[in-house]
């Protein structure tokens, strides 16, 4: 089965630039969620789908951050305009909510660097 | 302020040793534990959950929540090099709501 897809694994932005992730969910799973990793704040919460619809777009990071969910087997996460700080790996996650432990499966993510 | 703490920020224990880790809430609203493991250059895994006062055991690892405390740890026996990872702590509000809160994770070393 395959899992969840993240391109690109690696990018690297001028400060001021748009840039576009994308995000394949496990087929089949109704949650999706975008998380930004670095060392200093570990795993943030960037946005949280449930089946298609938006549930939250983690507060702090409204401004420059918007994910979409086009349809339930891609989604997006744009960044608009890059800052440096915005440098991390974003990690993408999907999962199938049922009546028993609902559990997160993540792709390899994308290492973003903005210069 | 971080809802879900981690100990120790870093730890390195010797092949065939014990690795303890901790972590505890400070939300009593996210009370459903997970604990994940992150590979080098890999997103991280689901490694067990833990719902319930006292001890879950899944092969070599052995999970343990105190609820009153919202305290839980992770109790990796035998340790081998290929344990080696960030492990994360995360909690959630309900046990099968996929939205988790991490903790900032606890980088174990297995020394051969």
């Amino acid at each position: 089965d395959a899992g969840v897809t993240q391109t690109p694994r690696h990018e690297v932005a001028e400060k001021g630039q748009t840039i576009i992730l994308k995000c394949e969910p496990v087929s089949g799973h109704n949650d999706l969620f975008w998380y930004r990793q670095t060392k200093i704040q570990g795993l943030e919460l960037l946005s949280y789908f449930r089946s298609k619809s938006l549930m939250e777009d983690g507060g702090a990071f409204k401004d420059r951050f918007k994910a979409e969910m086009l349809n339930s087997s891609f989604s997006t996460l744009k960044i608009q305009p890059t800052e440096p700080k915005d440098s991390a790996v974003y990690l993408c996650a999907s999962s199938f909510q049922t009546s028993s432990a609902e559990t997160l499966y993540f792709g390899s993510g994308t290492r973003l660097t903005v210069l | 302020q971080q809802k879900v703490q981690q100990s120790p920020e870093s730890l390195s224990v010797p092949e065939g040793g014990m690795a303890s880790l901790n972590c505890t809430s400070s939300d009593r609203n996210f009370q459903y534990f997970w604990w994940y493991r992150q590979h080098s250059g890999e997103g991280p895994k689901a490694l067990m959950s833990i719902f319930s006062d006292g001890d879950k055991k899944e092969g070599r690892f052995t999970a343990h929540l105190n609820k009153a405390s919202l305290h839980v740890s992770l109790h990796i026996r035998d340790s081998q090099p290929s344990d080696s990872a960030l492990y994360f702590c995360a909690a959630s509000a309900q046990y099968n709501q996929g939205k988790l809160i991490f903790g900032q994770g606890t980088k174990l070393s297995i020394k051969p």
